[in-house]
């Protein structure tokens, strides 16, 4: 059952500027990951934000969370080329089965 | 650094045929998960796993066993491959601590074609 959509799907910036990825869901969750993915390797974990949270940082990373609409944005502020990869929402409703959305495409062009 | 390694990165096979795909974890953790990924799908989880000889049934469980013998180590088998078995496998593995469970760590892939 997929759970988390992200939008948009594909994405396409310049470096230096920001990227904002957005992410649904469905149901109640404990937290929220986001993962990123470079070209056929396997998912690397960015952030955790947790249900009682509303925003986290992580050096150029800022997620929000909104439960009452039951979504999130990952923000990567100053991108580089090396940014360029798939991200991915990952919700985890409190049993360990993380359920993961289809991704969003990111090509940070220099 | 914890480290998930699968065995294989491309794998190719015929119909039919009988497939393991093995995933070790050195950081001795007790979850452990097996994923395929495909174009517009995304991730879903095929079995996992919270302790040696305990498996529990993910979202797309058919066509596919595990086995966790010990606790480093979680094999998928393909009882009998099919063409729309080929996809990209993902392993990974976590800890909990109490009520906390901590990120996946992932493999690299095991990318399976079956012909």
């Amino acid at each position: 059952s997929q759970q988390g959509e992200e939008d948009p799907q594909a994405l396409s910036i310049q470096e230096g500027e920001n990227a904002t990825m957005n992410c649904s869901y469905k149901t109640s969750i404990n937290n929220l990951q986001w993962y990123r993915q470079n070209s056929g390797r396997g998912l690397v974990h960015l952030i955790l934000i947790r249900s009682n949270e509303r925003e986290k940082h992580s050096g150029r990373l800022r997620v929000t969370l909104d439960t009452s609409k039951k979504s999130s944005s990952l923000l990567i502020t100053a991108s580089r080329a090396a940014d360029t990869a798939s991200y991915f929402c990952a919700t985890d409703p409190g049993f360990q089965k993380l359920v993961f959305g289809t991704g969003t495409r990111l090509l940070v062009s220099p | 650094d914890v480290k998930v390694t699968q065995s294989s990165r491309y794998l190719v096979k015929r119909t039919g045929e009988k497939v393991f795909l093995e995933c070790v974890q050195d950081m001795d953790h007790e979850n452990m998960f097996w994923y395929r990924q495909d174009p517009g799908l995304g991730l879903r989880l095929i079995y996992f796993s919270y302790d040696v000889k305990m498996k529990e049934k993910g979202d797309i469980p058919e066509g596919y066993s595990v086995s966790r013998e010990k606790k480093e180590r979680f094999s998928l088998i393909l009882e009998s491959a099919s063409t729309n078995q080929t996809s990209m496998y993902l392993c990974a593995s976590s800890f909990t601590l109490g009520t906390y469970n901590s990120p996946l760590h992932f493999g690299n892939g095991t990318r399976l074609t079956v012909t």
